[in-house]
């Protein structure tokens, strides 16, 4: 079985600009988390998503978006890029919303410059 | 704020080693405590602990919890080469807005270098 996807592996941005990340969870998961995580620090948890609908959400400014679709993949969106979004984004799939059975993808490696 | 902070923030050990990683939390609406080994990208999880004084054991790794003392350790013993890594704690609260569902704070990690 595949495990989490997510793309692209590696993006490069500049200030203002916005993107999109994509992630696809593990096949028969309904539930699917984001996490940015900083050079040197630990992941900071962005949303979490379960059956479409969004069950957490970080303390990120609201240039942070995302949506999960009815095959229940996700993207996450970023608009107006900081330099400070640089950053390792992470996506998590698992089968409910509970945080011990979740899975994490490989991660997209986002600089802006 | 809820804050969580690990100690120490690196460490270097040699092959045989026992070792011992702190993590320390201030939550509001506490749910639970997970950790997470990182070697390169993926964080793979390791325990999630919701009771104090209740071990949690894999092979050479435990861990437990101390809800009263607020924190939690995870012990290594007979440490190998392929533990080195990132071991990352995270713990679930409740979000103060009850419609927000609950959320993941991580601690900044520690470093853990066996050598041969």
């Amino acid at each position: 079985d595949a495990g989490v996807t997510q793309s692209p592996t590696h993006l490069i941005k500049t200030r203002g600009q916005h993107v999109t990340l994509r992630c696809s969870p593990i096949s028969g998961h309904k539930s699917v988390s984001w996490y940015q995580q900083v050079l040197g620090q630990g992941p900071q948890f962005i949303f979490q998503y379960y059956e479409k609908e969004e069950r957490g959400r970080g303390n990120f400014p609201d240039r942070f978006s995302a949506r999960q679709f009815p095959n229940y993949s996700s993207e996450l969106n970023v608009n107006a890029l900081l330099l400070g979004d640089s950053a390792l984004y992470l996506c998590a799939s698992g089968l409910s919303g509970v945080y011990n059975e979740q899975f994490f993808g490989p991660g997209t490696r986002l600089t802006v410059l | 704020e809820d804050k969580v902070v690990q100690s120490p923030l690196s460490l270097v050990v040699h092959e045989g080693d026992t070792v011992t990683l702190n993590c320390s939390y201030e939550v509001t609406n506490f749910r639970s405590l997970l950790w997470y080994k990182q070697e390169k990208k993926a964080p793979t999880f390791l325990f999630m602990l919701t009771s104090s004084g209740i071990e949690k054991k894999s092979g050479r790794l435990s861990s437990i919890l101390d809800k009263k003392e607020l924190f939690s350790i995870l012990n290594i013993t007979a440490t190998q080469t392929g533990d080195s890594a990132v071991y990352l704690c995270a713990v679930e609260a409740r979000r103060r807005n009850n419609n927000a569902g609950n959320m993941l704070t991580f601690g900044g990690g520690t470093r853990l270098m066996v050598k041969p």
